[in-house]
């Protein structure tokens, strides 16, 4: 069936470090993959997405790159910010519908 | 535009009690679908309908149940409530992906 796997977490890192958020899917046919962040106390927002293989998805330093020989899409910051502490889900709708799969979210906090 | 708006904020019931949530979805949207998150992480899928009808439902007991309007809004219900129904229930809405979520509603049962 289709699925997400996401790392588990939690994960916390120093300001200005590096972040991997990994993630993995199993689909059928050719998905589109997303990440979302939830931030506390609020819903989930839309951070970026790829519709195609070897899209890049980017935005407010985030990026992600649809790899179907791997079939993953890794979430990747340069160097995070303590504003960046939330939790983020991978997820992927299901060609030509609107079945949409999540992860299980990782919790990121960044330390000053 | 407005975005997805679910009410109410919070609610608290009692064991046994019934609880109705309810989620307007963006205009033009016409997919709504219903999330349980317990303890603030992962997203359990309940329901999801599609120009009024249910598409899908998750693996949740039949208490859980809900509807979809012909203004595309939707109800969510949850009879003889438990301890463990405590959640944040968010909802989201599309015409095509992505989801578009609200802020939730947190039910808090006692």
């Amino acid at each position: 069936g289709n699925s997400v796997t996401q790392m588990e977490g939690p994960v916390t890192l120093s300001e200005e470090a590096f972040l991997t958020i990994n993630c993995t899917y199993t689909a059928t046919g050719y998905p589109s993959l997303f990440w979302y962040v939830q931030y506390p106390g609020e819903g989930l927002q839309l951070l970026l997405k790829a519709t195609k293989a070897d899209d890049k998805g980017s935005n407010k330093g985030f990026e992600a790159t649809y790899r179907k020989e791997t079939t993953s899409f890794h979430l990747e910051k340069g160097s995070v910010q303590v504003s960046d502490s939330a939790v983020y889900f991978c997820a992927l709708r299901v060609a030509n519908n609107n079945d949409m799969r999540f992860g299980a979210g990782t919790r990121l906090t960044v330390k000053p | 535009e407005a975005g997805v708006t679910q009410s109410p904020t919070h609610l608290i019931k009692t064991r046994g009690q019934q609880a109705t949530l309810r989620c307007s979805p963006i205009s033009g949207h016409t997919s709504v679908y219903w999330y349980q998150q317990a303890l603030g992480l992962g997203l359990q899928f309940l329901l999801w309908y599609d120009e009024g009808e249910e598409r899908n439902r998750g693996n949740f007991p039949p208490r859980f149940s809900g509807r979809q309007f012909p203004n595309y809004s939707s109800e969510l219900n949850v009879n003889a409530l438990e301890l463990e129904d405590s959640a944040l229930y968010l909802c989201a809405s599309t015409l095509f992906a992505p989801l578009h979520f609200g802020n939730g509603t947190r039910l808090t049962v006692t």
